[in-house]
């Protein structure tokens, strides 16, 4: 199965600075099927990206994906106070369809 | 507006099967558009797909759980369920149902709040 890593475990930064995350497969994520989703404490999964670089539905614009192959990120552009979160990757490429570990985003 | 909902009984004793229901309103779940899917995250940790479920077509499991899992559909009551078999205590988890889009190799834009299944005797 393909085995997504993401990196660092934990981010500290303060609303309004930039956050960058990483999430690296162990192959090539067949056509860039990655999606990106937040988790806020107590509740479900909410999706932000989709083949690597589209929004969803209702989703910021400061929030963008990026990469292909077997390195992707997520960029938040300024951080708002909601944006504190953890944050997930998910390849549906490969069956099992596998996510990341995550990335906490806090304060 | 989509709404998924899961249901069933919050413990379950270890070597029993675990049953859960989704019902899904706001879609039909007979939709040639959507997957029908199951995910499990233990407490403090990441998401594990469980498997999902096209309606009148196949269905397809993770793996590592494929021996235990079931996942049927009722398309009279617009609801999914899953049944894992012989649970342990690494069962323990909040249960997701999710439905997928993009076709074959889709990705999950509607949750359920998910429910926890605590396994104990």
């Amino acid at each position: 199965e393909t085995v997504l890593t993401q990196s660092p475990g934990t981010l500290s930064l303060s609303p309004g600075e930039r956050a960058t995350l990483s999430c690296r497969a162990s192959e090539t994520v067949i056509i860039n099927h990655l999606a990106w989703y937040q988790q806020k404490p107590g509740q479900a999964p909410r999706l932000l990206i989709y083949g690597a670089s589209s929004r969803a539905t209702g989703v910021a614009d400061r929030f963008s994906g990026s990469g292909s192959g077997t390195d992707f990120t997520l960029t938040i552009s300024r951080l708002e106070p909601e944006d504190f979160a953890v944050y997930y990757c998910q390849q549906y490429g490969s069956s099992p369809w596998t996510f990341g570990q995550g990335t906490k985003v806090e304060i | 507006q989509v709404q998924l909902q899961e249901s069933g009984p919050g413990l379950v004793k270890p070597s029993q099967t675990l049953s859960l229901t989704c019902n899904v309103s706001g879609v039909s779940i007979n939709s040639v558009s959507y997957y029908w899917n199951w995910i499990r995250q233990p407490a403090g940790k990441g998401l594990e797909w469980i498997g999902q479920i096209y309606p009148g077509g196949s269905n397809k499991y993770n793996p590592s759980l494929k021996s235990r899992v079931t996942i049927s559909v009722d398309t009279s009551k617009n609801q999914f369920s899953l049944k894992l078999s012989s649970v342990s205590a690494a069962d323990t988890a909040v249960y997701f149902c999710a439905r997928g889009v993009g076709g074959y190799y889709n990705y999950f834009d509607n949750w359920g709040q998910g429910t926890l299944v605590t396994v104990s005797s």
